[in-house]
């Protein structure tokens, strides 16, 4: 299995360009999340899917949005980059609690954006 | 809601040494605790996972952490460090009902010294 996968690894932006940043997971999660980590401040969540169709915003997603193509695909684009969203990208998964058992989320390797 | 507190951002330790990483976390309600790890330019995987019964709890990599409700508190441990155990290490709470998002400490990095 793949687990998570992200696409890309690296990209550079100018300011005001867009791009949408891909995950997928393979492991039939309902769950899944679009973080941001910054130095220092560990990671902040950006928005979250609970389910096929339904998407939630975190704690920082302004300048963000998201679509839940399916079970399987969670992508966030930036409409309009700028240099405050500079940071390294991680989406996780995780099977509903009440399955589960616990909210362990299972994370991709990351997508590092820099933005000029 | 929950809060987590890592208060070392960074700790040395010689190799062969013992470490302690300390985490404490804030909640009106039962809760679970994860710590989790990322190796230079990787995502984060799971070390191990508190959620109910015996308040020590081990993980991979000879790591183990203990819940003390007293104290709310979640620390990691571990006898004997190794050089590949340099990585950073991220302390995380959810409550223990419903599917609540995951809160994730700042981070403490651990480097280890030969």
């Amino acid at each position: 299995n793949a687990g998570v996968t992200q696409t890309p690894k690296f990209q550079v932006l100018k300011t005001g360009q867009s791009m949408t940043l891909q995950c997928a997971q393979d492991m039939n999660h309902n769950s899944m999340y679009w973080y941001r980590q910054d130095p220092g401040m560990g990671l902040r969540l950006i928005y979250y899917s609970a389910s096929e169709g339904t998407t939630d915003k975190g704690e920082v997603p302004n300048g963000y949005n998201v679509s839940r193509l399916n079970k399987r695909e969670f992508s966030l684009r930036l409409e309009s980059a700028a240099p405050s969203q500079t940071s390294v990208y991680f989406c996780a998964s995780s099977e509903d609690i009440r399955a589960s058992g616990s909210n362990e989320q299972f994370f991709g390797p990351g997508t590092r954006l820099t933005v000029l | 809601a929950q809060s987590v507190t890592q208060l070392d951002s960074q700790v040395p330790v010689f190799e062969e040494a013992p470490v302690e990483l300390r985490c404490n976390y804030s909640s009106s309600v039962s809760v679970y605790l994860f710590w989790y790890v990322q190796y230079p330019n990787q995502g984060l995987q799971l070390l191990l996972k508190y959620l109910s019964g015996s308040t020590l709890v081990k993980g991979i990599n000879g790591f183990e952490a203990e819940f003390n409700k007293s104290q709310t508190s979640f620390h990691l441990r571990k006898p004997s460090v190794h050089i590949s155990d340099t990585a950073e290490y991220f302390c995380a709470v959810t409550s223990a009902f419903g599917n609540e998002k995951l809160t994730f400490g700042t981070g403490t990095r651990l480097t280890i010294i030969p």
